[in-house]
């Protein structure tokens, strides 16, 4: 079946640094998602990509779908206390299957 | 966007009760729900897929038994965890995906999530 892994699977960096984390799916995707859970909270939808190598920016993030529709990568610039949380890619391997969730990347950042 | 709604937030019980846990869409009708379980710092674990009128799907590896779904209406699903041990012990979500439901929206919507501990 369908998989999808996430790369780190925890970051630590300074507040003001950058952070990436990186998406891989085995399969093509129809679309990727992206979800973001706070501390004892639950995850809560970012962003949704669906064309091939499309790039989609929400003020300080900066999220990118590859050409080939299986990878997908969240970079944050200049990170901040408020960007502590779990990353999460979900994809749709066809347009009306379920989101298959990545393993998630914990980011912490030290102020 | 959709509100999915949880309940109870938090629960505490004995070993060898069984736990109902209610997960209700409150401003659109939701087809297909998911429970997921995670584990602390780890990722979502799906354990079904909860179908309004048929019988749930269940994850490889997951009892069925154990965790019992029910679908009844088009706003609600019940996860009962029967004869809870320690090791259920957990955090318990559930989500509403309007998508696949022939909705508008194609992202999932959480509920807030239940945390289970058993004593």
């Amino acid at each position: 079946g369908q998989q999808v892994m996430q790369i780190p699977q925890y970051q630590h960096v300074q507040e003001g640094e950058d952070f990436t984390t990186y998406c891989n799916s085995s399969t093509t995707l129809s679309n990727i998602q992206w979800y973001k859970q706070r501390p004892g909270g639950h995850p809560v939808f970012l962003i949704q990509l669906v064309k091939s190598g499309e790039v989609k920016k929400q003020k300080r993030l900066t999220f990118q779908f590859g050409e080939a529709k299986k990878n997908s990568s969240l970079h944050i610039t200049a990170t901040q206390t408020t960007d502590v949380g779990t990353y999460f890619c979900a994809g749709r391997e066809t347009s009306g299957s379920r989101l298959t969730f990545g393993e998630g990347t914990q980011l912490t950042v030290n102020p | 966007g959709a509100v999915v709604s949880q309940h109870p937030s938090r629960v505490i019980c004995k070993s060898g009760t069984s736990v109902k846990i209610e997960c209700r869409s409150l401003d659109f009708q939701a087809t297909t729900m998911f429970w997921y379980r995670q584990f602390p710092k780890k990722s979502l674990m799906l354990m079904a897929t909860s179908n309004e009128g048929s019988k749930a799907t269940y994850e490889q590896g997951v009892e069925k038994d154990k965790f019992l779904i029910n679908h009844a209406s088009l706003t609600l699903s019940t996860l009962t965890v029967t004869s809870a041990h320690p090791e259920d012990s957990s955090f318990y979500i559930c989500s509403a995906d309007p998508w696949t439901s022939g909705g508008a929206y194609n992202e999932q919507f959480f509920g807030p999530g239940t945390r289970l501990t058993v004593l």
